[in-house]
């Protein structure tokens, strides 16, 4: 089992860019959640997702973020424009049934610079 | 929202030494689960405690929850140097799936 796959690890990129994250859940699992990490507000959720459906997505800051799952076993979060104050580390995370979803299955992140 | 709040946010301790680690919450919730996060890297899933439960042991961990006082308490015993990382105490609540993560504590053991 590969665990949840994150792309890139690292994104350095200029205001008003756009910036997309992506992430790859573990095999069966059919929720997945989308977390952003700072210092100052320590580990928020941003959006989830069960059986590709979002459910959730009070966690958005803005409408500049916006997140896809068109499949089972890929997701998107799309941040446009970007801002210097979306810089933080973005972490996906799945779970599964067979673990009651109880327990959260996290990628490495992507650490995202916005200058 | 954070729904945990931990304590202390950093604590230091020699290898071979026990760690504390507290969780304050603020609403009802299903469970209490707590997660380690390496330096750089995702966060990894330790132990869960149902409400219904008071105590549980993993291994060298042993957790324990007070729903009346709406708090947790991780204990890490003989500690060692690869433990050192940050505990997140996190709370299921009413929203199926969903988890509310604590601020954390920063462990580091000195070898």
């Amino acid at each position: 089992d590969a665990g949840v796959i994150q792309s890139p690890r690292h994104e350095v990129t200029e205001m008003g860019q756009e910036v997309t994250l992506r992430c790859k859940p573990i095999s069966g699992h059919d929720y997945l959640f989308w977390y952003r990490q700072t210092m100052m507000r320590g580990l928020e959720l941003l959006i989830y997702f069960n059986n590709n459906v979002p459910i959730d997505d009070s966690g958005m800051p803005e409408d500049r973020f916006s997140a896809k799952m068109p499949n089972a076993s890929f997701s998107t979060l799309k941040i446009q424009p970007s801002e210097p104050r979306d810089s933080a580390v973005y972490f996906c995370a799945s779970s599964s049934l067979r673990d009651r979803h109880e327990k959260l299955f996290f990628g490495s992140g992507t650490q995202l610079s916005v200058l | 929202s954070q729904q945990g709040e931990e304590d202390p946010q950093a604590l230091s301790i020699q290898e071979g030494e026990n760690a504390t680690m507290n969780c304050s919450y603020k609403t009802s919730i299903n469970n209490l689960q707590w997660y380690r996060q390496n330096s750089g890297r995702g966060l990894v899933h330790l132990i869960l405690i149902r409400s219904n439960e008071r105590e549980k042991h993993s291994g060298r961990l042993r957790v324990t929850l007070d729903t009346s006082k709406k708090s947790s308490s991780l204990l890490i015993t003989a500690s060692r140097a690869a433990d050192t990382a940050s505990y997140f105490c996190a709370t299921l609540g009413t929203s199926y799936g969903k988890l509310t993560f604590g601020q954390g504590t920063i462990l580091t053991v000195h070898p």
